[in-house]
């Protein structure tokens, strides 16, 4: 299995209030990627990274910044959570060179 | 921009095979890829197509065909733990590394 670890797991937050998910990779895979999975939706990608401090948005960035300082971090910020950003939020990773995306674990966040 | 078309359940007897469909809409193509994804689980990569045809890769085989717009996931030998949903994926417009999924096709094997 690829090592990608997301934290935290889990995190229930308030609207307004800043929250930052992390995803963590020792595959030292170039590119990496945030979605979202709601129900009826699918995975919709909301930022990916090319590289460090090389990222591009999704087709459901706003609302959402990210940062890529290593190779191994990638972090996706709500600068002020919204109820429509309550979600399962994925990490995912992959080499140029392939096909497949390698999923993390998923954090499960709730914006009440 | 780029779309997806799947059913959104599918039920299957074990022993079966099962054949998931996907229509997708896009202004360029790089290929069609297969996810597998348990309830409360990551999704994990099942399949990958770039060109016409059919990729076996044990019980599951990925069929594309490019002028049709159209691939398919088979399932053979279905499992009890087939039981998962299952989403197709498209590589196209607006770069080479972003990936539209679809809306995902639960599977339910029943004995």
């Amino acid at each position: 299995d690829a090592g990608i670890t997301q934290s935290p797991r889990h995190k229930v937050t308030e609207t307004g209030t800043p929250v930052t998910l992390r995803c963590h990779q020792t595959e030292n895979h170039r590119y990496m990627y945030w979605y979202r999975q709601d129900p009826g939706h699918g995975l919709r990608l909301i930022h990916y990274s090319y590289g460090v401090k090389d990222t591009d948005k999704g087709e459901v960035s706003d609302g959402y910044s990210v940062s890529r300082s290593k190779t191994e971090d990638f972090l996706l910020t709500l600068e002020s959570a919204t109820s429509s950003q309550t979600s399962v939020y994925f990490c995912a990773i992959s080499e140029e060179e392939y096909n497949e995306q390698f999923f993390g674990p998923g954090t499960r966040l709730t914006v009440l | 921009g780029q779309s997806l078309e799947q059913p959104s359940e599918v039920t299957a007897v074990e022993g079966a095979i099962v054949q998931i469909n996907c229509t997708y809409q896009t202004s360029g193509f790089y290929g069609l890829s297969w996810y597998q994804q348990h309830d409360g689980g990551a999704p994990t990569f099942l399949s990958y197509n770039a060109l016409d045809g059919l990729e076996e890769t044990g019980r599951f085989s990925s069929f594309l065909s490019r002028s049709d717009s159209y691939g398919y996931l088979l399932l053979q030998e279905l499992q009890m733990k087939d039981s998962a949903s299952y989403f197709c994926a498209v590589r196209g417009s607006g770069g080479y590394q972003k990936v539209t999924f679809g809306t995902g096709t639960k599977l339910q094997v029943i004995p």
